[in-house]
């Protein structure tokens, strides 16, 4: 168990539609990231947030976004939801901005 | 830009088998990190290491060794006597020490399946 929780762990929705990923970062890391593990892209990094501040932008989609709020957990958005969309999407956190990263075990998303 | 390449997409072995994993990877950067993380059936992503660009000694951890060489940019780790529960994917990843921030950069990893 790496310390980092996200939910829900399964999520399945349709085109078109808007939902929304929540992550607890490790207790006193102030960094979080958040990745998507799909079949044909590989592990990608979409965003990171250090102390509530956006610090490094990946591939992420417009209709994507994310914040960090004051007491340290993140959401990631997701609008406008495709097929492609479907993936494995993780949260990662650490002390700082540049120590290793911890994965939350990742939540689901199937989109129909 | 950084890229990371797992040659090996899949490999199988029967247990107590020795197993490498190879890496390479590319980055202009001269700070910059090198980690693995092993991803089993259950999904999670483990931390295994994390190395700098000026460490280039190897590391050993149990059954677990890495091999660093800077000269060929590659970042090897090796399984000595393969368990089942090794099973799983391996996934190799690179972040660059500079004011981007700290992105993972990962390989394609690399399927490994051990047979009893």
């Amino acid at each position: 168990d790496s310390g980092v929780t996200q939910t829900p762990k399964h999520l399945i929705t349709a085109t078109g539609q808007r939902v929304t990923l929540r992550c607890s970062p490790r207790s006193g890391d102030l960094s979080v990231y958040w990745y998507q593990q799909s079949l044909d892209q590989g592990l990608q990094f979409l965003i990171q947030y250090y102390n509530g501040e956006e610090r490094a932008k990946g591939n992420i989609l417009e209709r994507f976004s994310a914040q960090q709020f004051p007491d340290l957990h993140s959401e990631l958005n997701l609008s406008s939801l495709e097929l492609g969309d479907s993936a494995l999407y993780f949260c990662a956190s650490s002390p700082g901005s540049y120590n290793e990263q911890f994965f939350g075990p990742g939540t689901r998303l199937t989109v129909l | 830009a950084q890229k990371v390449t797992q040659a090996q997409t899949e490999i199988s072995v029967v247990e107590k088998e020795d197993v490498t994993l190879d890496c390479v990877y590319e980055t202009r950067d001269t700070t910059y990190y090198l980690f693995w993380y092993k991803q089993p059936p259950s999904g999670e992503l483990v931390f295994l290491i994390r190395r700098n660009s000026f460490d280039e000694q190897n590391e050993i951890s149990g059954r677990y060794s890495w091999n660093f060489q800077k000269s060929t940019s590659s970042f090897n780790f090796t399984i000595t006597a393969s368990q089942v529960v090794d099973s799983a994917v391996y996934f190799c990843a690179l972040s660059a020490l500079n004011n981007a921030g700290n992105m993972l950069t990962f390989g394609g990893g690399t399927r490994l399946m051990v047979k009893p």
